[in-house]
């Protein structure tokens, strides 16, 4: 079925360190991996995907590493910031549908100054 | 840049009326989406829509669930009997037709619907 499993659920961290977030999924036809951020209140904002074309994407502070083989991706922030506290979502675009994105529980991230 | 626009933002009603939320894709988008997430917890999919006609949908869109694009802009969630636990925040998202674009969803700010 499709299943998309976060972890962990919640992380501090004290500012400055590096924070990594992993979400295994099940379907291995998926090619597309967004990670998104949301405060409270707010929308989800896509901070940074990656297709199964690569193993490894990164923008500024924020990377995101995929193995297909074993169905796992994660999310790594280095130097965070007090800003960088929300909630972060992984998701899986899965194959069978139109595009049908299938999030995981999401990961609440405290960045203490 | 575009954006995808919903309203009302908050939408209170009592248990049992019809709701409709309203969306606005970005205007060259062919894929909209309906997802909503209870306060709390993860964002869910509801139903993905395509040349007029939905394309899937998951297990909590049932019967009392109805999505329409009555005109060239407009994409409408409709739940004719409310119940307490639709109370969530309804989020549309769309997608563009190329390659790329096709993957990368916009959501909108969301809809707080409060069922009492």
């Amino acid at each position: 079925g499709e299943n998309v499993e976060q972890h962990p659920s919640t992380l501090s961290v004290q500012e400055g360190d590096s924070a990594v977030i992993k979400c295994t999924y099940s379907d291995s036809a998926s090619n597309y991996f967004p990670w998104y951020k949301q405060e409270l209140g707010k929308r989800p904002q896509l901070i940074i995907d990656i297709r199964s074309n690569v193993g490894e994407k990164k923008d500024q502070r924020i990377a995101v590493t995929l193995n297909k083989t074993a169905k796992h991706f994660s999310l790594h922030i280095t130097e965070t910031q007090p800003e960088d506290s929300a909630v972060y979502f992984c998701a899986v675009l899965f194959s069978g549908g139109y595009n049908k994105l299938i999030f995981g529980a999401g990961t609440r991230l405290a960045v203490h100054p | 840049e575009p954006e995808v626009t919903q309203t009302p933002s908050h939408q209170v009603t009592q248990m049992g009326q019809e709701v409709i939320l309203r969306c606005v894709p970005i205007s060259n988008h062919l894929y909209f989406y309906w997802y909503r997430q209870i306060l709390g917890q993860k964002v869910e999919f509801l139903v993905s829509f395509y040349n007029n006609e939905i394309s899937e949908k998951s297990e909590i869109f049932d019967d009392q669930f109805s999505v329409e694009r009555p005109d060239g802009s407009n994409f409408t969630l409709k739940i004719r009997s409310t119940k307490l636990e639709d109370s969530a925040m309804y989020f549309c998202a769309s997608t563009g037709s190329g390659r790329r674009a096709h993957n990368e969803q916009f959501f909108g700010p969301g809809t707080r619907l409060t069922v009492l």
